[in-house]
């Protein structure tokens, strides 16, 4: 049971636009939102987070969005930049609970 | 500085035999995790300890899987008898009690191939 989706496994957008990633959660206890970025043989890096009495939070130039009705959040990138070529996890967390539960990835690249 | 560190980055064992991986949080956080990344999925929690007390488990942790930290700092992995099914990318991440998002800080991991 997949609890946290990432329905695009890719993204590709060219550099200067902006990047839409997407992502679908089921578990309606889940209260906190995260996104983090990957690149090859590192760690997850924390980007950016939301709590669910949020619908924006802003962070430089990435925004999440949630729409709880939906069950759906998503990270906005603008300017997108080569440096944002990577893997990002959605991931999120219920109140109380201390382990993360991440969607798939979504490999991201942006081109010159 | 620093960051949460993992040691070994990389290790290829055969079946059957015992590996242990070792991880070091922030200094100051009191909260640690292990997760596993498989291929094409995002990481899995596998453990978490408050201090030095294992307080959840998955039931991804078989009875082969033990972890550890004694005195609440570093803390290590153990995969006893190890199955080619256990090969992938295992996680530790950090963080510090009363951070409300749940904002976890990760290592580099150990990628684990089993032969």
């Amino acid at each position: 049971d997949q609890q946290v989706k990432q329905n695009s496994p890719s993204l590709s957008v060219q550099e200067g636009r902006i990047s839409i990633l997407n992502c679908d959660y089921t578990n309606s206890m889940f209260d906190y939102f995260l996104w983090y970025k990957k690149y090859p043989a590192e760690g997850p890096t924390f980007l950016i987070s939301i709590s669910s009495i949020k619908d924006k939070n802003e962070d430089g130039r990435f925004t999440v969005f949630l729409n709880k009705s939906a069950k759906h959040l998503s990270l906005h990138i603008v300017p997108s930049q080569p440096g944002d070529s990577a893997v990002y996890f959605c991931a999120a967390s219920a109140q109380g609970a201390q382990k993360l539960v991440f969607g798939q990835g979504t490999r991201l690249t942006i081109n010159p | 500085d620093t960051g949460v560190s993992q040691d070994p980055r990389h290790k290829i064992t055969k079946r059957g035999q015992n590996v242990t991986f070792r991880c070091d949080p922030i200094s100051e956080h009191n909260r640690l995790y292990w997760y596993r990344q498989t291929l094409g999925q995002g990481p899995e929690f596998l453990t978490y300890f408050q201090n030095e007390a294992q307080l959840e488990k998955s039931r991804l942790l078989s009875d082969r899987f033990s972890a550890e930290r004694p005195k609440g700092s570093f803390s290590t992995l153990e995969i006893q008898r190890t199955e080619q099914g256990d090969s992938a990318m295992y996680l530790c991440a950090s963080s510090r009690r009363g951070n409300i998002y749940n904002e976890q800080f990760f290592g580099p991991g150990t990628r684990l191939t089993v032969l």
